[in-house]
């Protein structure tokens, strides 16, 4: 069965810091990955691919290292508003199907 | 340009009923996934359609049954509903067209929130 793997937190941070979230997954042969972010009760939207070395889109930046099988999110100067559940996700190889984490949750403090 | 739109946003049913889940896909796109979300875990996959065929199932029983009509909706059907059906029922649509990939970015729409009593 192929999963991924996330530290469910929450991770408590100041407004201002940097946090970085971790994410292994099972399946080596997988060759693209996703974050998503929730927010409470509400859907997934995506939040960045990575496909290959990794992502940069603003105060995000997601690492993928295919060597150790994880997947990482930095988020620098956190808002307030930046406060939600990420979750990663595998796009699987060979396969339509998206495999989730089950999500970290952050809460950014003011 | 809507989004993905699903209805209903809430439902109630009772166990041993059956129940039947909408959704419109985003404007464009041809391919429809549903997916079941448990308080406190992530979405898992149960199903995907294209040119209203399923295409890819996920480990869910036969219970769980879909369609997809021409105009790319798609409707999820559960039947024998047991409590632990209770969940966030989260449709994504996405589209292949001219790209050939496998998951190309999927858009969820808002989802339905099923409780079985």
């Amino acid at each position: 069965r192929k999963e991924v793997e996330q530290d469910p937190g929450p991770f408590n941070v100041p407004e201002g810091a940097t946090v970085a979230f971790n994410c292994t997954y099972s399946n080596s042969a997988s060759q693209s990955f996703f974050w998503y972010r929730q927010d409470c009760r509400k859907e997934p939207k995506l939040l960045m691919s990575v496909y290959s070395s990794g992502n940069e889109d603003g105060r995000f930046t997601a690492q993928l290292n295919r060597a150790s099988q994880y997947i990482s999110l930095l988020i620098r100067d956190s808002k307030l508003s930046d406060s939600a559940t990420y979750l990663c996700v595998d796009s699987g190889a060979g396969s339509y199907q998206l495999t989730f984490g089950k999500g970290t949750k952050l809460s950014v403090i003011p | 340009d809507a989004g993905v739109t699903q209805s209903p946003t809430h439902l109630i049913k009772t166990r041993g009923q059956q129940v039947t889940l909408r959704c419109s896909p985003k404007s464009g796109h041809d391919t429809v996934s549903w997916y079941q979300q448990a308080l406190g875990q992530g979405p898992q996959f149960i199903f995907q359609y294209y040119e209203e065929e399923e295409r890819q199932r996920g480990n869910f029983p036969d219970r769980f049954s879909g369609h997809q009509f021409p105009n790319y909706s798609s409707e999820l059907n559960v039947n024998a509903l047991l409590l632990g059906d209770s969940a966030l029922y989260l449709c994504a649509s996405s589209s292949e067209r001219g790209t050939g990939a496998r998951n190309t970015e999927a858009f969820f729409g808002q989802g339905t929130r099923l409780t079985v009593v």
